[in-house]
C-alpha cells in the first residue's frame, strides 16, 4: 500500500541553524501539507501546497518557514533559523481527494 | 467548521467493541463527520467519514444520528494496536483538496488486555 515517507526520523540542530525536512508524498497525490505537534499538544496545521504554490498557511508559518517541491517526488519544509520553540514533531501529508489526508510518520526536530 | 465534543479518555477490553462518541450539535447541512486517530508518536491516520448515512469500512463503522447532532465511531473488535487518540472532526469538504484538518484534543482510547 502506498504511503507518505519522511526523512530524517529525528533531526537535532543548534538554535539559529537552518534545517530541511523532507517528505515523499504518495505518487499520484497533488495536494501536500505540513503539520506540527509540540510534545503533549495537539496537531497543528502549518501550510498546504498545490500546483507549486502555497494554498493556505497558518499564523505559525512565518517568514522563517518555506516549502518547496524541488522535483517530481519530494516536498520539503525549510526552517531558516531555528528557535527552541520549533522543537516538535513535523508531519507531512498528501491527498488526492477532498476527504482523507494521508500522513507520514513524522520527523522529530530537536533544537538545542 | 462546527465544534465537536469528545470525552477525554475511554477504556475498552480487548476483543470487545469500542464505541467512541462525538457531539456536534451545531453541525450544518453540508458538513461531513470525519474520524482520524493517532497512535503514540505516529502520524495521524484517516479512519472514516460520513454525511448522514451510516458508513462502514475495513477499519470501523460510523453511526450518525438522524438529527446529525452526534455520531459514534465503532471499532468492532478492539485490539491493543487500537490504543490511540481518536479525533472527531466536522468540516465541509472543499471542491479543491487543499483544506487543512483541524485537530481537537480527541479521545484517548486505551484497550486493556
Amino acid at each position: 500500500e502506498p504511503e507518505v515517507t519522511q526523512t530524517p526520523s529525528h533531526q537535532v540542530t543548534q538554535m539559529g541553524q537552518e534545517v530541511i525536512l523532507r517528505c515523499v508524498p504518495i505518487s499520484n497525490h497533488l495536494y501536500f501539507y505540513w503539520y506540527r505537534q509540540i510534545l503533549g499538544q495537539k496537531v497543528e496545521f502549518l501550510v498546504s501546497f498545490y500546483n507549486n504554490e502555497i494554498s493556505e498557511k497558518s499564523e505559525i508559518f512565518d517568514d522563517q518557514f518555506s516549502v518547496e517541491r524541488p522535483d517530481g517526488s519530494n516536498f520539503t519544509l525549510k526552517i531558516r533559523s531555528t528557535k527552541l520553540e520549533d522543537s516538535a514533531m513535523y508531519f507531512c501529508a498528501s491527498s488526492e481527494s477532498r476527504y482523507e489526508q494521508f500522513f507520514g510518520p513524522g520527523t522529530r526536530l530537536t533544537v538545542l | 467548521d462546527a465544534k465537536t465534543t469528545q470525552p477525554p479518555s475511554m477504556d475498552c477490553a480487548e476483543g470487545r467493541a469500542a464505541n467512541l462518541p462525538c457531539n456536534h450539535s451545531t453541525i450544518s447541512g453540508n458538513e461531513y463527520v470525519y474520524w482520524y486517530r493517532q497512535i503514540h508518536s505516529q502520524g495521524p491516520q484517516y479512519i472514516i467519514h460520513g454525511l448522514k448515512n451510516n458508513e462502514t469500512n475495513e477499519m470501523a463503522s460510523l453511526i450518525i444520528t438522524e438529527d446529525r447532532k452526534s455520531s459514534t465511531l465503532i471499532l468492532p473488535h478492539a485490539t491493543l494496536r487500537d490504543t490511540a487518540v481518536y479525533y472527531c472532526i466536522v468540516r465541509v469538504p472543499r471542491e479543491t483538496s487543499y483544506d487543512k484538518v483541524i485537530f481537537g484534543p480527541g479521545t484517548s482510547l486505551s484497550v486493556i488486555p
